[in-house]
């Protein structure tokens, strides 16, 4: 099946640092996603790019579409304590959504 | 608007018991999905539905079964429940054409012991 490799898998940052982090595919998707699951939530939805290339932001946070289509990164500047949590990249073909394995963000005030 | 609703929230099964999750959302989304949450493996896809009378196979679907009858409602059945189907389950919604990303329910933490 299709995977996504999502890294880094954990980061612990000082307050105020920025956050970098990427997925990469062995498939090309249609469109790539960017999610935030809180602790007992369900993943939320952050950002959605549609086109190779696509640069999007949404406040603080930044995501790209890879230009070919099989990797995409987030980033977030000035983190704060809310930033913390697991982002998930997601990568959705014609019907399915394919899910990274996350990367847990941890923020020491 | 309650979004996609998910019931129950918690659940302990026996091994080899059934149970139903139950999935409801008021969006009129036509697609729907089921994911289960492990730890350090992000969400598999078990089932999925492109609209009413219309599911398939997702990444891990044995051992589980769905039924569409209606656009609002995607049940996920637990035929005889393993230990392996311990997890935290999702389910998740989206329009058809057009529509941007999914959006789940809270979920249900499954333990089979």
């Amino acid at each position: 099946g299709q995977q996504l490799n999502q890294s880094p898998q954990s980061m612990f940052i000082q307050e105020g640092e920025d956050v970098s982090m990427n997925c990469t595919s062995s498939s090309i998707f249609n469109t790539w996603l960017w999610y935030k699951q809180d602790p007992g939530e369900g993943p939320v939805l952050l950002i959605a790019l549609y086109k190779a290339g696509e640069l999007t932001s949404n406040g603080r946070l930044t995501a790209q579409f890879g230009i070919t289509r099989k990797d995409s990164f987030l980033n977030i500047s000035a983190s704060i304590p809310s930033d913390v949590g697991i982002y998930f990249c997601a990568g959705r073909g014609a019907q399915k959504l394919v899910f990274g394995q996350g990367t847990r963000l941890t923020i020491n005030p | 608007n309650a979004g996609v609703t998910q019931t129950p929230k918690f659940q302990v099964l026996k091994t080899g018991q059934s149970m139903t999750l139950q999935c409801a959302q008021d969006m009129n989304h036509e697609y729907m999905s089921w994911y289960r949450q492990d730890p350090g493996m992000g969400l598999r896809l078990i089932h999925y539905s492109v609209g009413a009378g219309i599911t398939d196979q997702g990444e891990v679907p044995n051992g589980y079964n769905v039924s569409r009858s209606t656009t609002e409602d995607f049940p996920l059945r637990l035929l005889s429940a393993a230990p392996s189907q311990t997890s935290v389950y999702f389910c998740a919604s989206r329009r058809g054409q057009g529509g941007n990303g999914y959006t789940f329910g809270s979920g249900t933490r499954l333990t089979v012991v």
